[in-house]
Order: structure tokens, then C-alpha cells, then sequence
């Protein structure tokens, strides 16, 4: 049974515009959650956390929302850039961490 | 600063064979963990290791062991392959980042099971 669900396998957006990317828990003793963005051939790369005190955690162009009351989280990218083109895997951490199957963001110029 | 370094990058095996896996984790990371990356999927649990002790297991069989060494360098083995086997297998090592831990990925290597 998938603890962690990230239920739209891809995702396009244009260039400029906001990326939303979204992943479901079940196990309400989640209390970290991160996002990965991984390349093909690479391992995935560290993007954001939040921890479940707060709702809301910024870096730069991507800040992570989260709603424990209805246990879930969103990643939003903005501007997105055809850089973001990847795939994104949200993680909850239970040492150790259980992943969603990931979603494929495509941004077209 | 390095970060998480994994070899061989890739590899090809037949069924039956045995193969070693190994990881580095950043300087300064005790804790290493193991993954497993099929395709479609998200990185599976494999093992964690923690100061040389196991500290979790995931749920795959015993064909699969792994070791931390002294110098908290890992080795993932895999006896008796399978064609299942083939995947991308991760290590990942672990800092505590504010009020979670966050886990550092390496390249990884991928393995086929021809």
C-alpha cells in the first residue's frame, strides 16, 4: 500500500508560468517531507523540505505547501524555466525516506 | 566539498552471478543508506547503516547484504541474480537538516541482469 502518492504521472508547462506539482500522504506520523528532482542517468537531487510545523517553506523559485489536515503537500516552481524539465519525487521521512512514484515535469520555451 | 560518489557507474551481469556495489558518503556523513530505482517507480528501501550497525532493513531478501566500513565507505552486495534485479541502486548519505533529516544522493549505478 503506497504511503506516499504523487497520482499525475506528468506534467507541462510553459515556460514563465507556474509549475504545480502535487503528492498525497497516508501515514499522518509523517512529519518531514522533501522533494527531489532527479535527470535521467543521475541520482535525484535535493530540493526542499518543510517540516510539519510550518505550512509553508521558500527557496528561491520553489516553495512547498503543506496541509496536514488533508495530509498534502505541493511544490510550486515559478518562474519555470526549461531547466526544471525532470522528474520531481516527493519524500516523506521516516528514516527512511518512503517516495511517491514521481512526476514528469516538461516546461516548453 | 565532494558529495556522494558510487562505482562502478554501470554494470552487466548474467543471471546467477554475484555483484558489490559500492559508496562514499560526504565527508562528515556517518549514516549511508541504500535504494533501489526501478523504472516508474520511486528509489525502494533497501538498507541503512549507521556508525557500521544496520539501523533498518527494507523489505527484500536476503540475497541482499550490505556492510559500512571504518571509514563509513558502504558495500550493497546481491548473490544469485536475478532478472528483477536490474535497476538503479542509490546510496544516500544523511545529514539533519533543521528539524528533519535530509538524504543526499549519489549517482548511482546501474545495474543490468542479462
Amino acid at each position: 500500500d503506497q504511503q506516499v502518492k504523487q497520482n499525475s504521472p506528468s506534467l507541462s508547462v510553459q515556460e514563465g508560468r507556474i509549475s504545480i506539482l502535487n503528492c498525497d500522504y497516508t501515514n499522518s506520523m509523517f512529519d518531514y517531507f522533501l522533494w527531489y528532482k532527479k535527470y535521467p542517468a543521475e541520482g535525484p537531487t535535493f530540493l526542499i523540505s518543510i517540516s510539519s510545523i510550518k505550512d509553508k517553506n521558500e527557496d528561491g523559485r520553489f516553495t512547498v505547501f503543506l496541509n496536514k489536515s488533508a495530509k498534502h503537500l505541493s511544490l510550486h516552481i515559478v518562474p519555470s524555466q526549461p531547466g526544471d524539465s525532470a522528474v520531481y519525487f516527493c519524500a516523506a521521512s521516516d528514516m527512511p525516506l518512503v517516495f511517491g512514484k514521481g512526476t514528469r515535469l516538461s516546461v516548453i520555451a | 566539498d565532494a558529495g556522494v560518489t558510487q562505482s562502478p557507474t554501470h554494470l552487466i551481469k548474467t543471471r546467477g552471478q554475484q555483484v558489490t556495489l559500492r559508496c562514499s558518503p560526504i565527508s562528515g556523513h556517518k549514516s549511508v543508506s541504500w535504494y533501489q530505482q526501478v523504472l516508474g517507480q520511486g528509489p525502494q528501501f533497501i538498507f541503512q547503516y549507521y556508525e557500521k550497525e544496520e539501523r533498518g532493513r527494507g523489505n527484500f531478501p536476503d540475497r541482499f547484504s550490505a556492510r559500512q566500513f571504518p571509514n563509513y565507505s558502504s558495500e550493497l552486495n546481491v548473490n544469485a541474480l536475478l532478472l528483477g534485479d536490474s535497476a538503479l541502486y542509490l546510496c544516500a548519505s544523511t545529514a539533519r537538516v533543521g528539524s528533519g533529516y535530509t538524504q543526499y544522493f549519489g549517482p548511482g549505478t546501474r545495474l543490468t541482469v542479462l
